[in-house]
């Protein structure tokens, strides 16, 4: 059951400018959400989370929103640097149980 | 602070063999979720424990098999491996208000 979807499997974006990675789920009990970054060979790493009683978070150049009534979220990374090159997972939970992940998007930041 | 460790990293299974993979979870947490990440796919949910129970659990068949202990450190085992077992199977934590999880590195498992 594919919960989470993320349906860009790449992105690629120029150093400096704006990467937007998008995600959209199906079950309206989801009431918090992750994005991870993952390095080949690597463990994801924890970026940023959302409450669904928020529609934005930030933390530093990370800032992500979600839109409830469209079942979507998205995380922005301003300005985008080299080192941000990673797949990124979404991921969503209800009351903080299992949590379902998408497929992931590949980001290449080119210098 | 150590965080979520796991052992082994990287190991090599015939199929029909068995499998098993640890894991500790970061200083103060007391709750480890076991993930299947097969190649090119997101994490799946496996199954969860707290306290030494199994309190949750995902789409996988009774081959696969935990437990977890006083320390909370946890096992993972896969009983009659098959080929599509191949993945990487990473082990989280999280603490009482379980809103963040932190993995670990992760164990590559193939299968032939």
């Amino acid at each position: 059951d594919q919960q989470v979807k993320q349906n860009s499997p790449s992105l690629s974006v120029q150093e400096g400018r704006i990467s937007i990675l998008n995600c959209d789920y199906t079950n309206s009990m989801f009431d918090y959400f992750l994005w991870y970054k993952k390095y080949p060979a690597e463990g994801p790493t924890f970026l940023i989370s959302i409450s669904s009683i928020k529609d934005k978070n930030e933390d530093g150049r990370f800032t992500v929103f979600l839109n409830k009534s469209a079942k979507h979220l998205s995380l922005h990374i301003v300005p985008s640097q080299p080192g941000d090159s990673a797949v990124y997972f979404c991921a969503a939970s209800a009351n903080f149980n299992k949590f379902y992940f998408g497929s992931g998007t590949k980001l290449n930041v080119k210098p | 602070d150590a965080g979520v460790t796991q052992s082994p990293t990287h190991l090599i299974k015939t199929r029909g063999q068995q499998v098993t993979l640890r894991c500790s979870p970061k200083s103060g947490h007391d709750t480890v979720s076991w993930y299947q990440q097969a190649l090119g796919q997101g994490p799946q949910f496996i199954f969860q424990y707290y306290e030494e129970e199994e309190r949750q659990r995902g789409n996988f068949p009774d081959r696969f098999s935990g437990h977890q202990f006083p320390n909370y450190s946890s096992e993972l085992n896969v009983n009659a491996l098959l080929l599509g077992d191949s993945a990487l199977y990473l082990c989280a934590s999280s603490g009482q208000a379980g809103n963040t999880i932190y993995f670990g590195e992760g164990s590559w498992l193939t299968v032939v």
